[in-house]
């Protein structure tokens, strides 16, 4: 059963420190993105990635937030330094994308941040 | 800027009442729309619609698309307490941004029993 994951689940830290989460999307899929959700802003695209090459990071904070593809097989993204504004879920969604063509994306557990 | 609005944005309804959510779309170069479910964890994917005026069915959801008016319903039938959830829109538009999903801000769907 082939699913996204995402490391951790669960992060509380202090205001200033550097938070970093990880994903694994389904192997086979060339489309990675990063979202974040807040009760406010509902589920917001923060960057994403396609054949580990970053196409979009216009919803993420520059200064603070970076978001990496290493190999086919991680993508991480990175807060540093946190603040509590930040507090909010973060999920990881892959998919195939080729050719023009969209198709659904698999979103990961996701992992919930809170930043004191 | 594309945008996808969703309405209501909550619904409380009884067990085996019929609702009907709706998502319209402002996305340019439009592909396709897509409906997913949120409960306590991260969204599941129902249905994706990619021609207007035909239906998809899955047990008691089903949902269209209108190309021509932008716009898309999701319809459940003799609701069930486990049909209690966020439901998202989305929409994918094609051209260099292909794959990129537009959310609307959810309709929050609460069925007692």
């Amino acid at each position: 059963d082939a699913r996204v994951t995402q490391t951790p689940r669960h992060k509380v830290t202090e205001m200033g420190q550097e938070v970093t989460m990880r994903c694994q999307p389904i192997l086979g899929h060339n489309t990675v993105f990063w979202y974040r959700q807040t009760m406010m802003q509902g589920l917001e695209l923060l960057a994403y990635f396609r054949n580990r090459a970053p196409l979009d990071d216009s919803g993420m904070p520059k200064d603070r937030f970076s978001a990496e593809m290493p190999d086919a097989t991680l993508a991480t993204l990175k807060i540093q330094p946190s603040e509590p504004r930040d507090s909010a879920v973060y999920f990881c969604a892959s998919g195939w994308n080729g050719q023009g063509i969209s198709y659904e994306q698999y979103f990961g557990p996701g992992t919930r941040l809170t930043v004191t | 800027e594309d945008k996808v609005v969703q309405s209501p944005l909550s619904l409380v309804v009884h067990e085996g009442d019929t609702v009907t959510l709706n998502c319209s779309y402002e996305v340019t170069n439009f592909r396709s729309l897509l409906w997913y479910k949120q409960e306590k964890k991260a969204p599941t994917f129902l249905f994706m619609l990619t021609s207007s005026g035909i239906e998809k069915k899955s047990g008691r959801l089903s949902s269209i698309l209108d190309k021509k008016e932008l716009f898309s319903i999701l319809n459940i039938t003799a609701t069930q307490t486990g049909d209690s959830a966020i439901y998202l829109c989305a929409g994918t538009a094609g051209g260099t941004s292909y794959g990129k999903l537009t959310f609307g801000q959810g309709t929050i769907l609460t069925v007692h029993p």
